[in-house]
C-alpha cells in the first residue's frame, strides 16, 4: 500500500533553535518528494521538491534530505522564527501512466515560540 | 496575482443544503485538482481534470459530489444534500503541462455544514 508517514505529529520549539522534522514513505513507483508548508486556514505552498537523484535541497533556512534507499526523507528548519509555525507536509508523487498521483502523509505541526 | 484561487473562502450552510465552489486555476495550467482535507490531516485527492476531461475520481467522490469544468478553465465542485460529515477544508490545485507536475494550491474553501 502507497503510504506516507510523518513524525512527529506534533513539535513545539523556541525561537532560534532548529529542528527536523522525519519522513517515511513505502510509495512505488516513485518520481519524486516535496515538502509543503500550510499554515493555519490556507492552501500548501511548496518549499522543496526532490527526485530520485537528488540528496538535498535546501530553500533558504529549510533543507531537505532525501535517501531514496531507505525510503526517508527530513526537512531541517534553521534558525526559527515564529513565521515558520505551520504544518509542514510530505508529499510523494507516484507515476502512473501518464499521469501523477500524489501521496500525502498527515502533516507535522510545528509551533514555534518565543 | 497569478495564483490559483479559489471562492467562497468560507461557506456555511445547514445540512440537507446544496453547495457549490469554485476554483480559477493558473492560466496555461491543463491539470487541475480538487482534495479535501480535515483537521489534523493531510488533503486526500477527490478529483482530476486534464483540460476539460475528468480523468479520474475517488472513491471518496460520492454520488453527492459533483464536479465540472466546462471549457478546460475554471472548475466546480458541488455538494448535494450536504451531510455534516462535510465539513472540511476544500483544496484546488493546478500544473502545468510539462514537468515534474508540481502542484500549485489556491487558498481553499472551508466548508462548514450545521
Amino acid at each position: 500500500k502507497n503510504q506516507v508517514e510523518q513524525s512527529p505529529q506534533s513539535l513545539i520549539i523556541l525561537e532560534g533553535k532548529n529542528c527536523t522534522l522525519q519522513c517515511n514513505y513505502t510509495v512505488s513507483p516513485f518520481s519524486n518528494l516535496r515538502w509543503y508548508k500550510q499554515d493555519t486556514g490556507r492552501g500548501p505552498v511548496s518549499l522543496t521538491i526532490m527526485t530520485f537523484s537528488e540528496n538535498t535541497k535546501s530553500n533558504g533556512r529549510y533543507t531537505a534530505t532525501l535517501d531514496a534507499d531507505t525510503k526517508q526523507s527530513s526537512l531541517h528548519i534553521t534558525a526559527s522564527q515564529l513565521s515558520d509555525s505551520a504544518s509542514y507536509i510530505c508529499v510523494v508523487s507516484l507515476r502512473m501512466d501518464s499521469s501523477y498521483k500524489l501521496i500525502f502523509g498527515s502533516g507535522t505541526r510545528l509551533l514555534v515560540r518565543p | 496575482d497569478t495564483g490559483v484561487s479559489q471562492n467562497p473562502r468560507h461557506k456555511i450552510t445547514k445540512r440537507g443544503q446544496n453547495v457549490t465552489f469554485r476554483c480559477d486555476p493558473i492560466s496555461e495550467h491543463n491539470r487541475l485538482y480538487w482534495y479535501r482535507q480535515t483537521l489534523g490531516q493531510g488533503p486526500e485527492f477527490l478529483t482530476y481534470f486534464q483540460n476539460e476531461a475528468q480523468l479520474e475520481k475517488s472513491r471518496l467522490l460520492s454520488d453527492r459530489f459533483s464536479a465540472e469544468r466546462p471549457k478546460g478553465s475554471f472548475s466546480t465542485l458541488e455538494i448535494q444534500r450536504t451531510e455534516q460529515g462535510d465539513s472540511a477544508m476544500y483544496l484546488c490545485a493546478s500544473s502545468p503541462p510539462t514537468g515534474t507536475n508540481e502542484q500549485f494550491f489556491g487558498p481553499g474553501t472551508r466548508l462548514t455544514v450545521l
